[in-house]
């Protein structure tokens, strides 16, 4: 099992937003603001989306955008296109073990 | 352009060893922290170690202290990631993935992926 919880997938029609969730505990999503978000198409290397919670990389379409509340952290992707169909996962530092966890992953669909 | 570029896939038998390479290109490996995760089929990453190429050091993830090494050749750019005592629930995409500067550990988020290898144990 991953150590934080992601749904499986998330659908949205074109020009839409949608919001992907991943829920972790006081040990990491919780108290540290370490946060990254991932975008990944099979075949090809994962893409950093999303640092330190909320964070764009250069490069990165300001239609991602991240949060967090609580033990949750959130991406959210507005204006929802073609291209963004791919699997999307989370990322935090965290003091139970390991210094990273990771999520199950989302797929995202673009219906 | 900033890449980093792995070996090909392995197929391996149960109890035996596989090393996998990442060579990094466009940057200077000995600046950036140099991490491994890994993804089974249908589970999420898990991250294996990390290794600082500027001078050797490394953490592993408990789970695979003593069965995971980590190396670096600075001539040539290449890190490398030895299993050993390999299982069939070893079987997996591996990943290289460029942390932070290597001046200092921070918990950075990984921003240069290697494009992933297959690793399959079975006998």
């Amino acid at each position: 099992q991953s150590a934080l919880t992601q749904p499986a997938s998330v659908s949205g029609s074109p020009g839409q937003s949608i919001t992907i969730s991943c829920t972790g505990t006081s040990s990491d999503i919780g108290t540290y603001n370490y946060i990254s978000w991932y975008q990944y198409h099979p075949g090809k290397a994962p893409k950093l989306l999303i640092f330190d919670v909320s964070n764009r990389p250069s490069g990165v379409s300001n239609r991602f955008s991240g949060s967090k509340s609580g033990n949750t952290a959130s991406l959210t992707i507005s204006g929802l296109q073609a291209e963004d169909e791919a699997d999307y996962f989370c990322s935090s530092y965290a003091t139970s073990g390991t210094p990273y966890v990771f999520g199950s992953g989302t797929r995202v669909t673009v219906i | 352009q900033e890449q980093l570029l792995q070996s090909a896939s392995e197929v391996k038998k149960p109890g035996a060893s596989v090393i996998v390479s990442c060579k990094a290109s466009g940057y200077p490996l000995t600046g950036y922290y140099l991490n491994w995760v890994r993804q089974a089929p249908g589970q999420g990453l898990e991250w294996l170690g990390w290794i600082n190429p500027s001078n050797g050091d490394t953490r592993y993830a408990q789970k695979f202290q003593g069965r995971v090494t980590l190396t670096r050749d600075t001539s040539t750019t290449t890190a490398y990631m030895d299993l050993s005592r390999l299982r069939s629930d070893d079987t997996a995409l591996y990943y290289c993935a460029r942390g932070g500067y290597s001046t200092s550990w921070y918990p950075d988020s990984f921003d240069v992926w290697g494009q992933g290898t297959m690793v399959i144990v079975s006998s």
